[in-house]
């Protein structure tokens, strides 16, 4: 089976851009989560899609913004982009049908926001 | 949200020694998880382990969810141990991540 993709693997934007990332989950997998990474925070949680309804969300901005579609890809969105926006942006695909389960986590996105 | 502490944050082994890497939480928990970054970024998943025992070659992890710790045993460390470890945990619907163990194994 293949494994999580995402798109693309690195990203440089200006600050006050916008831009959207893309995951592609496991086959079957139906739950899609977004989780940030920088040296400062450590990993955090931005939101999580089942059935392409946001499920769970985690304490960001409303700058930071996804969806899902009915094939379970995942897009996140970041407007208004700052440089403290510049990031790894990884995403997870479990098969959880009503409560977390076994996450497997893509390769990420490296966002850098001069 | 839960709260989670990882420790040692930093942890120099020479090769071949074992280690004990050690995640606490202060809620109960439904589900917790062990990866370990590789240096692109990768999060390579180790266990599923809400509780109980596992072990994968050189690996294992007991997580005693009543008392809401899980630890990580690395066995014989090879230089390709080197990298950081995450717990992952979710419970009370929320999902947190540990702030890692750095792990630098030298030969």
């Amino acid at each position: 089976k293949a494994g999580v993709t995402q798109t693309p693997r690195y990203l440089i934007k200006t600050r006050g851009q916008q831009v959207t990332l893309s995951c592609s989950p496991i086959s079957g997998h139906r739950s899609v989560s977004w989780y940030q990474q920088t040296p400062g925070q450590g990993l955090q949680f931005l939101f999580e899609y089942f059935s392409e309804t946001q499920r769970n969300k985690g304490n960001f901005p409303g700058r930071f913004s996804g969806r899902q579609f009915s094939n379970s890809r995942s897009e996140m969105n970041v407007s208004t982009l700052e440089l403290g926006d510049s990031a790894l942006y990884l995403c997870a695909s479990s098969s959880a049908t009503s409560v977390y389960n076994e996450q497997f986590f893509g390769p990420g996105t490296r966002l850098t926001v001069l | 949200g839960i709260q989670v502490e990882q420790s040692p944050p930093d942890l120099i082994l020479q090769e071949g020694a074992n280690s004990t890497l050690r995640c606490n939480f202060s809620d109960s928990v439904n589900n917790l998880q062990w990866f370990h970054q590789n240096p692109w970024g990768q999060l390579i998943n180790l266990f599923y382990i809400p509780s109980g025992t596992k072990q994968n070659g050189r690996l294992s992890a007991t997580t005693v969810a009543t008392e809401r710790y899980s630890l990580l045993y690395i066995s014989s460390s090879q230089t390709t141990d080197s990298g950081v470890y995450f717990c992952l945990l979710y419970g009370n619907n929320r999902l947190a991540f540990g702030k890692g163990n750095q792990v630098v194994v030298i030969p």
